[in-house]
């Protein structure tokens, strides 16, 4: 079956980087668009950056645009998302979503369960 | 951007009865959109694509409808594993720009 494991969460403080990891198996890893989406305490999820199947195209939320950056590792089966400069506003369980199409212009049909991200001094 | 909006904010239903969640976007999407369950503790599922179309294993009394502005999602006979939160989900923009409503919260009355 379709499995997604994020891994890197953790504490840190603002202005500093992490590397969230996602680890897939149970399908054709380089045949799909992965995505990833985080969601805040108590609110709804909110879209942070999609990958394209081959990793040629990346397309980034405002919020994130030029502070994160969107990788994957095709013959690993693993996505990235490299966070610099992180804020407060970054608090949130990010979870690594998969696509149904190669390119990212669908909906989200497989979520892993997440890795938490706390920015605090 | 795209903004989704979703009523009620929390809809109290008995179990067997029907449960109607609606979605209104902002501007005409089309059918390029999607319904999440999310149980406490748990990530979202996808319940519904393509406004109607029903996702691998998600049971018959769950069906989806609408296209432009206005969507709807119904459950026709409510059962415990049910209550849960529902998000709708725009995919019409491109480049993506995906955008989620607020959810509802279907409780237990």
């Amino acid at each position: 079956q379709v499995l997604l494991v994020e891994s890197g969460g953790g504490v840190v403080q603002p202005g500093t980087s992490l590397r969230l990891s996602c680890a897939a198996s149970g399908f054709t890893f380089s045949s799909h668009a992965l995505h990833w989406v985080r969601q805040s305490p108590g609110k709804g999820p909110d879209w942070v950056a999609t990958i394209s199947n081959d990793g040629n195209k990346k397309y980034f939320a405002d919020s994130v645009k030029g502070r994160f950056t969107l990788s994957r590792d095709n013959s690993q089966n693993t996505l990235y998302l490299e966070m610099d400069s992180v804020t407060p506003a970054d608090t949130a369980l990010y979870f690594c979503v998969r696509d149904p199409g190669k390119v990212g212009a669908a909906y989200f049909d497989y979520w892993g369960q997440g890795t938490p991200v706390t920015v605090s001094s | 951007e795209i903004v989704m909006t979703q009523s009620p904010a929390t809809l109290s239903v008995s179990p067997g009865e029907r449960a109607t969640l609606s979605c209104r976007a902002s501007q005409n999407i089309y059918s390029s959109l999607a319904w999440y369950q999310q149980r406490p503790g748990q990530a979202p599922r996808l319940f519904i694509y393509a406004a109607s179309t029903r996702a691998t294993d998600v049971p018959a009394r769950f069906s989806g409808s609408g296209s432009g502005t206005e969507f709807t999602l119904t459950i026709s006979s409510l059962q415990s594993e049910d209550f849960a939160v529902y998000y709708c989900q725009q995919y019409r923009n491109w480049p993506p720009q995906y955008t989620f409503g607020q959810g509802t919260k279907l409780e237990i009355k």
